[in-house]
This record gives structure tokens, C-alpha cells and sequence, in this order.
């Protein structure tokens, strides 16, 4: 079963190179979220998407774009990299209803900005 | 601003020993979860918690949810090396919204 899958897993950008950090899930989840983790922080929320063509913004969405054509996919754009956007980015989904449910993780995309 | 403050940040012990994570909102939530975290891979759940005063017991790890649904904690029984990992509390909120905690790094010495 692939679950979550991100690509690529490790990424070096220079400061103002633009990208996208991909995401699939094949378990026809309709909440799909990115997330960013750095040390001492968790995991805070970019964007999130509660169905293919709803997204909407979290804790800290500046410098990030996010679209959802389709239920599968979910992919997050950096439009001008910058050094403050290094850090480990996981992509999730999970069914519609939250409570009882649970997040499925991507293996997470190590990114560096130089 | 949703906060989840997790305590402590860090925690080395020997295996055999027990020990207790905390997680701290001003906030209430529909449910609680936690989540296991190791190197190179992405969170996984281990439990939910969704009752104020609810424990859960998963093996020798329990789960308990505060009484007002602003906290939680997880209770490691005989800690080993295989429990080695980031352990993640997350509050849900609202519909569809996971708040994170801070996280606490646990290392279990052999």
C-alpha cells in the first residue's frame, strides 16, 4: 500500500529559485494538509485542502502556494526560496471525518536553502 | 493562536525506568491525539482520545485527557529502546484542523 507519497526526499535550492514539493495518496482521502518541521517547534500547519478545489491557509502560509485539481493530488509551490524556509516538510491526509481519525504522513521532503 | 506545549522538550532515561510526557493548551479540543515519530519517517498514530477524563492504555504506554479537553498526558510504563522516538500530541479543532505540540525527544539507553 503507497499511503502518502512525497517526492523528492531531499531538495538543495539557492535563495530565490522557485520549486514544487510533490504529494499523492491513493486512499481517496478528502483533507490533505502540508506541514513544516523544525527543531523545538512540531509540525505547523502551511495549507490544507478539504476537497479538490478547496484549500485554505494555516499558521504559516507567506511564501507558499498550494492548489488541488484532483482528490490525489496536493502539491506545494515555494515561489522564491528562502534560507528561513529550510526545514523538513511533511505532506498528510486523513478521511473526512477528523475526530476519531487518524493523519497518514508522507516519509517527509528534507529541504535546504542556501 | 492554538498552542500545544509539550513537557519536557528532551528526555534520556534507562530502559526499565518510567516516565511521562505533558501536553498543555489554554485551548480546548474535540480530541487528542499522539503520535510516534522516528528519524527519517513521517509521524504515526498511536492513539485518540476524545472523552474529558479518558484514559486509554496501549500496552505500557497510557493516554489520559484532561477533564476540560486542554491537556494531556502519556504515561510510559518500563521504559525500553524500542520506544525511542519523537512523541507529537496533536489537538483537533474545529473541522478539520491537527494543531501539533512542540514535541518531546525520548531516548530509551539499553
Amino acid at each position: 500500500n503507497a499511503g502518502v507519497t512525497q517526492t523528492p526526499k531531499f531538495q538543495v535550492l539557492k535563495t530565490g529559485q522557485s520549486m514544487t514539493l510533490q504529494c499523492a495518496q491513493d486512499m481517496n482521502h478528502e483533507y490533505m494538509s502540508w506541514y513544516r518541521q523544525d527543531p523545538g517547534m512540531g509540525l505547523r500547519l502551511i495549507h490544507y485542502s478539504v476537497g479538490a478545489g478547496i484549500t485554505d491557509q494555516g499558521e504559516v502560509p507567506n511564501g507558499y502556494n498550494v492548489s488541488r485539481s484532483t482528490t490525489e493530488d496536493f502539491p506545494l509551490r515555494l515561489l522564491s526560496a528562502a534560507p528561513s524556509q529550510t526545514s523538513v516538510y511533511f505532506c498528510a491526509s486523513s478521511p473526512r471525518q477528523v475526530i476519531n481519525t487518524e493523519a497518514f504522513f508522507g516519509q517527509g521532503t528534507r529541504l535546504t536553502v542556501v | 493562536t492554538q498552542l500545544l506545549e509539550q513537557s519536557p522538550q528532551f528526555l534520556s532515561i534507562q530502559e526499565g525506568e518510567n516516565l511521562t510526557v505533558y501536553c498543555n493548551s489554554s485551548s480546548v479540543f474535540s480530541s487528542l491525539q499522539w503520535y510516534r515519530q522516528e528519524p527519517g519517517e513521517g509521524p504515526v498514530l498511536l492513539v485518540t482520545v476524545v472523552t474529558g477524563g479518558e484514559v486509554k492504555k496501549l500496552k505500557r504506554l497510557t493516554f489520559q485527557f484532561g477533564d476540560a479537553r486542554k491537556d494531556s498526558s502519556l504515561h510510559i510504563t518500563a521504559a525500553q529502546p524500542g520506544d525511542t522516538g519523537l512523541y507529537l500530541c496533536a489537538g483537533v479543532s474545529g473541522t478539520y484542523k491537527y494543531i501539533f505540540g512542540t514535541g518531546t525527544r525520548l531516548k530509551v539507553l539499553a
